[in-house]
């Protein structure tokens, strides 16, 4: 059990570009989530996969946002068009098939839109 | 519907006790307890279920109240490491809604 891995760690991009996140979640972890985080604040819940299917996106996400979890492993996140309001910690966690279980949260990737 | 959590900040000495609560305006099946310390990500610390069925890998007691929709979190002979942004995650589904969390600073 090596843990949520997220890939890169720390992202800098210009305004108005696109980029791409990497989640590898837990083996054999059927859920997977993705949740944005700014200072002082609790993680925003972004959306939910049950393995490659995609069953709740948050309704304020911007059409932007973008995320993918083909054959039910790792999972990216796409922000298209990026702005500076989408400077945050990214977050990815995984959690078994079970409501009793809970999630294991990766180490996050952090993006900053200059 | 995110939870309300109360207090929003705490300040111990070590040593001392503090309680968090926890309301949700929906019927729970379970709820979470994470808590985050500065620059890291949210760790998993409890999760209690109807029933009164807990699971956790920490010593830190917590109780359910299914009728009232409320959960308390019992920090007791609080320690430095005990600091950090506590979050409960009430849940009557597969999705984990975090609320602004309640923020303890535990003091030498």
């Amino acid at each position: 059990d090596t843990g949520v891995s997220q890939d890169p760690r720390h992202k800098i991009t210009k305004r108005g570009q696109n980029v791409t996140f990497r989640c590898d979640p837990i083996s054999e972890h059927n859920r997977l989530y993705w949740y944005r985080q700014t200072l002082g604040q609790g993680p925003e819940f972004l959306t939910y996969f049950q393995n490659e299917a995609q069953l709740e996106k948050s309704r304020l996400l911007s059409d932007r946002f973008s995320a993918e979890r083909p054959k039910g492993s790792f999972s990216t996140l796409e922000i298209q068009r990026t702005e500076q309001g989408d400077s945050a910690m990214y977050l990815c966690a995984s959690s078994p098939r079970s409501p009793d279980d809970w999630a294991y949260f990766g180490p996050g990737t952090r993006l900053t839109v200059l | 519907q995110q939870p309300v959590q109360s207090p929003q900040a705490v300040i111990l000495r070590e040593g001392e006790d503090a309680v968090i609560n926890c309301s949700s305006s929906k019927a729970l099946y379970s709820v979470h307890w994470y808590r985050q310390k500065h620059g890291e990500a949210p760790v998993f610390l409890m999760i209690l279920l109807k029933g009164g069925e807990q699971k956790g890998h920490e010593k830190i007691s917590a109780s359910f109240n299914e009728k009232k929709q409320q959960s308390s979190l019992y920090l007791t002979a609080s320690q430095l490491s005990y600091s950090g942004t506590y979050f409960c995650v009430p849940t009557n589904d597969y999705k984990l809604s975090f609320g602004a969390g309640t923020t303890v600073t535990v003091r030498a």
